[in-house]
């Protein structure tokens, strides 16, 4: 079994206020990190889909970097909104295995 | 395109009972996969499918079944219920799980099993 670890666990901010949380994962045989946004009551939804290391991508105002040498993803949110409040899930894929192991997630809270 | 579908939404089960999650998905993806969701767990694979035809275990296999007949449909049999297996259950497809494509996720299945 993969260990794939999120901190914190939860956090809560104030709206306005810029935030990050931390993947880490094996760095032996990796293929991909997925981060995944997760509302109450729906489903997952993908943010990223990250390969290669030293990667960055943007959507609008979420970011996440890459470091697959070390082993850990940042997942940054700039100006968090009360909208923003999920829980964000990251997932590495080994190539060997063929199957995404899941972190247990970062519930975050933006208070208005 | 409706996606992922899962039906039902909710099922109540007694222990010993049977039944079969329905999965389907209209994009043509090749990938597709089965999790459970309890709380301070994160998802935990159960089985996936890389093919009609082709079955593995994920993490969690023990109590449940799988087939792929076709492309579009992947069915998780409960063989006989335990109370252990009260979870939300959601199914995923992806256009190949060769790279770790990004995964489409159904509405899920809420189980509790009595």
């Amino acid at each position: 079994i993969l260990n794939v670890e999120q901190s914190p666990q939860s956090l809560h901010v104030q709206e306005g206020d810029s935030t990050n949380f931390t993947c880490s994962f094996p760095s032996s045989n990796f293929y991909a990190l997925h981060w995944y946004r997760w509302e109450t009551a729906k489903s997952p939804e993908a943010l990223f889909v990250m390969t290669l290391n030293g990667d960055e991508k943007k959507k609008g105002r979420i970011s996440a970097t890459l470091n697959t040498k070390e082993g850990y993803s940042y997942l940054y949110i700039k100006g968090s909104q009360p909208e923003d409040s999920a829980t964000y899930l990251c997932a590495y894929f080994s190539g060997s295995a063929r199957q995404l192991t899941f972190g247990s997630g970062t519930q975050l809270t933006v208070l208005p | 395109n409706a996606g992922v579908t899962q039906t039902p939404k909710f099922q109540v089960l007694k222990t010993g009972q049977s039944m079969t999650l329905q999965c389907a998905q209209d994009m043509n993806h090749e990938y597709m996969s089965w999790y459970r969701q309890d709380p301070g767990m994160g998802l935990r694979l159960i089985h996936y499918s890389v093919g009609a035809g082709i079955t593995d275990q994920g993490e969690v296999p023990n109590g449940y079944n799988v087939s792929r007949s076709t492309t579009e449909d992947f069915p998780l049999r409960l063989l006989s219920a335990a109370p252990s297996q009260t979870s939300v259950y959601f199914c995923a497809s992806s256009p190949w799980g060769k790279r770790g494509d990004t995964q489409y996720f159904g509405p899920g299945t809420r189980l509790t099993v009595l």
